[in-house]
């Protein structure tokens, strides 16, 4: 299948500090990103969908200014939390939609997720 | 609105036994579902997937998974485990009601533990 990069794996950052996590598609274009959230124990939780050189659509209660999402290429997304917070610590997981299309013929690939600490 | 329920955070099977995983839906519309593996360290990878054709669905790894609309089920099963089985296992349902950007909404896992 095809491969999504995440990077980084593992990020503890200080408490105000703001902190990028790049999501990659390497062997295929992925006009949409996913970007989700993982609580210890708890499902992943859709933040926010974005399409390639437009702006994210985000899920309601997740905050825009916060959890700033960029998907300038068909190949990279970014999501950067801003001004971090401790209880911003969390499980980050993307995922890129290969083709054209919808659910039914085509699969959304997931990276490896990103697990970040604010102390 | 849509939602999945997995029975059993944890479940434990004998290597060669059968593997059962439970997985309930809820959806005003017509459901497309799915069954990922996470293995450790790794991304989420999709095993089989329901969209709507034959209700016994087959998937990688000798895995498959039976939609029952009368039961709003769609559990996985394999009938002989493997110790590489071990995993966790999300169970996940969608829609067509967003057409291309279609958001999947994920069940709380089940932890797949083998017994040598």
């Amino acid at each position: 299948g095809a491969v999504v990069s995440q990077h980084p794996s593992r990020v503890i950052c200080k408490s105000g500090t703001s902190v990028k996590i790049e999501c990659r598609s390497l062997d295929f274009q992925a006009t949409t990103m996913f970007w989700y959230r993982q609580f210890p124990k708890q499902s992943l939780m859709l933040m926010a969908t974005s399409n390639e050189g437009s702006k994210a659509t985000y899920e309601q209660g997740v905050e825009k200014d916060k959890f700033l999402i960029n998907h300038a290429s068909l190949t990279l997304s970014t999501l950067t939390v801003t001004s971090a917070h401790p209880e911003d610590s969390s499980f980050y997981i993307c995922s890129a939609r290969q083709g054209i299309g919808t659910i039914m013929n085509t699969e959304a690939f997931f990276g490896q997720g990103t697990r970040l600490t604010v102390v | 609105a849509q939602s999945v329920t997995q029975l059993g955070s944890h479940v434990s099977v004998s290597e060669g036994a059968l593997v059962l995983l439970r997985c309930n839906y809820s959806s005003s519309v017509p459901p497309y579902l799915f069954w990922y593996v996470q293995y450790p360290n790794q991304g989420l990878q999709l095993l089989l997937k329901y969209t709507s054709a034959a209700t016994l669905v087959k998937g990688i790894n000798g895995f498959e998974a039976e939609f029952k609309k009368s039961e709003t089920s769609f559990h996985l099963t394999k009938p002989s485990a493997h110790m590489s089985d071990a995993a966790e296992y999300f169970c996940a349902v969608s829609d067509l009601s967003n057409f291309g950007n279609e958001k999947l909404t994920f069940g709380t896992g089940t932890r797949l533990t083998i017994i040598p």
